[in-house]
């Protein structure tokens, strides 16, 4: 496919376990972004990734959030002891590398019971 | 703490008028704008970017800044049913990542 995809589209876990979310950009771009958009709200930067390592991830709320790029294309962000709080649609975005025009994938809706 | 703010709304407007969407940031360092439209239940789309004072026209969409004024502006002419969504504005500040404000929710009925 041509765009940013992402998987799971869905996914529900109980408080306290661990998610990982997937996210496979334009082939050929460089810079991939994490977001988390609430309901109601923009989307919250979380990380900011140029190749293989975070360039930014000032975004991230807690430690409980990490995410990785290992071979600068498909990004895991992964959450550890889930909050109910972290219920949202986590977006992935990628661009050009010195582009600033971000294409947005489908997002994971995470819901935490 | 750098901040975008859109009036939530919803604007409405009938169809074929003009739809005037605004959106003021805080941070003066700011160096690209852009529109994203989000559907219900979609992800962002991006439909319009601005780096320079003044108008970007594409089609029936203008893009308005006054960077003096902190302010970006989106036109929507001859609007139609379809162009009902939200419209995000953002702003990158120098650095690849964007301060998305609340967005506003646009209606446009028939």
């Amino acid at each position: 496919g041509a765009g940013v995809s992402q998987t799971p589209s869905n996914k529900v876990t109980e408080k306290g376990k661990y998610v990982e979310l997937r996210c496979d950009p334009i082939s050929g771009h460089t810079a991939l972004y994490w977001y988390r958009q609430s309901l109601g709200q923009g989307p919250e930067f979380l990380i900011y990734f140029q190749g293989t390592g975070a360039a930014d991830d000032s975004g991230l709320p807690n430690d409980r959030f990490f995410a990785v790029r290992p071979e600068g294309s498909v990004s895991t962000l992964k959450i550890q002891r889930t909050e109910r709080g972290d219920s949202a649609v986590y977006l992935c975005a990628s661009s050009n590398e010195g582009g600033h025009e971000q294409f947005f994938g489908p997002g994971t809706r995470l819901t935490v019971l | 703490q750098k901040e975008v703010e859109q009036n939530s709304g919803p604007l409405s407007v009938p169809e074929g008028a003009i739809a005037s969407l605004n959106c003021t940031y805080s941070d003066r360092g700011s160096q690209s704008f852009f529109w994203y439209r989000q559907y219900s239940g979609k992800s962002p789309e991006l439909i319009m970017f601005i780096y320079s004072n003044g108008d970007k026209e594409d089609g029936r969409f203008t893009a308005q800044l006054n960077k003096a004024s902190q302010y970006v502006s989106l036109l929507i002419r001859d609007s139609q049913p379809s162009d009902s969504a939200t419209y995000l504005c953002a702003v990158n500040s120098g650095y690849s990542t964007l301060t998305f404000g609340k967005g506003t929710m646009l209606l446009v009925s028939p």
